[in-house]
């Protein structure tokens, strides 16, 4: 049974680029959720994805967007990047949409390095 | 003030000695309330899910709630060099908004042999 897989592992950026994360759900979860975490803090939230609509949303600018796919998969882009986007970028599944108490299963991140 | 507060540590014990990692955190609406483990390079990996107050056992670990201190903590028992890791609490509202998690910073843990 795949767990979450998040691609790429690494990826080092230049500010003011653009970049794509991609990551799979659990088998049989229908709901993606990302977050950021950066060195020695909690992970936070960036947004939550449920039948290819953006369900809820955290405190990030409009420079973070992302996108869900039918076969659940999902995207989170980054336009701009700055200095302080250098984080662990996770990606979460999880079964019935926002208000499902159905827990959340993480990925192993990728971790974005922004020069 | 963060809606959760967890001690960063770092927190070193030997082996077999009880463990014991606490949150606290200010919104009453919370209502689910989980325990994370992270371990270097890896994403945080589910250990305890809970609703509401109360205790919860899942073989050495013991979650507990207090709601109305808004204290969560997590116990483990004799703990092992591979419980070396990061613990992240983790709690969430009901309802539409259930599905965002808010995380205390995690406590770094080692056990040594």
């Amino acid at each position: 049974d795949a767990g979450v897989t998040q691609s790429p592992t690494h990826l080092i950026k230049t500010r003011g680029q653009q970049v794509t994360l991609r990551c799979s759900p659990k088998s049989g979860h229908d709901t993606v959720s990302w977050y950021q975490q950066a060195l020695g803090q909690g992970p936070q939230f960036i947004f939550q994805y449920y039948e290819e609509e953006e369900r809820q949303r955290g405190n990030f600018p409009d420079r973070f967007s992302g996108h869900q796919f039918p076969n659940y998969s999902s995207e989170l882009n980054v336009n701009a990047l700055l200095l302080g986007d250098s984080a662990l970028y996770l990606c979460a599944s999880s079964l019935g949409g926002p208000g499902s108490d159905q827990p959340q299963h993480f990925g192993d991140g990728t971790r974005l390095s922004i020069l | 003030q963060k809606e959760v507060e967890q001690d960063p540590g770092p927190l070193s014990v030997p082996e077999g000695a009880i463990v014991s990692l606490n949150c606290t955190y200010s919104n009453s609406a919370f209502q689910y309330f989980m325990w994370y483990r992270q371990y270097s390079r890896k994403g945080p990996e589910l250990l305890m899910y809970t609703y509401s107050s109360g205790n919860k056992e899942d073989g050495r670990f013991t979650a507990q709630v207090d709601k109305s201190s808004k204290y969560i903590s997590l116990f483990i028992r004799d703990s092992q060099p591979s419980d070396s890791a990061t613990y992240l609490c983790a709690m969430s509202r009901r309802g539409s908004t259930l599905g965002r998690l808010y995380f205390g910073r995690g406590t770094q843990l080692t056990v040594w042999p």
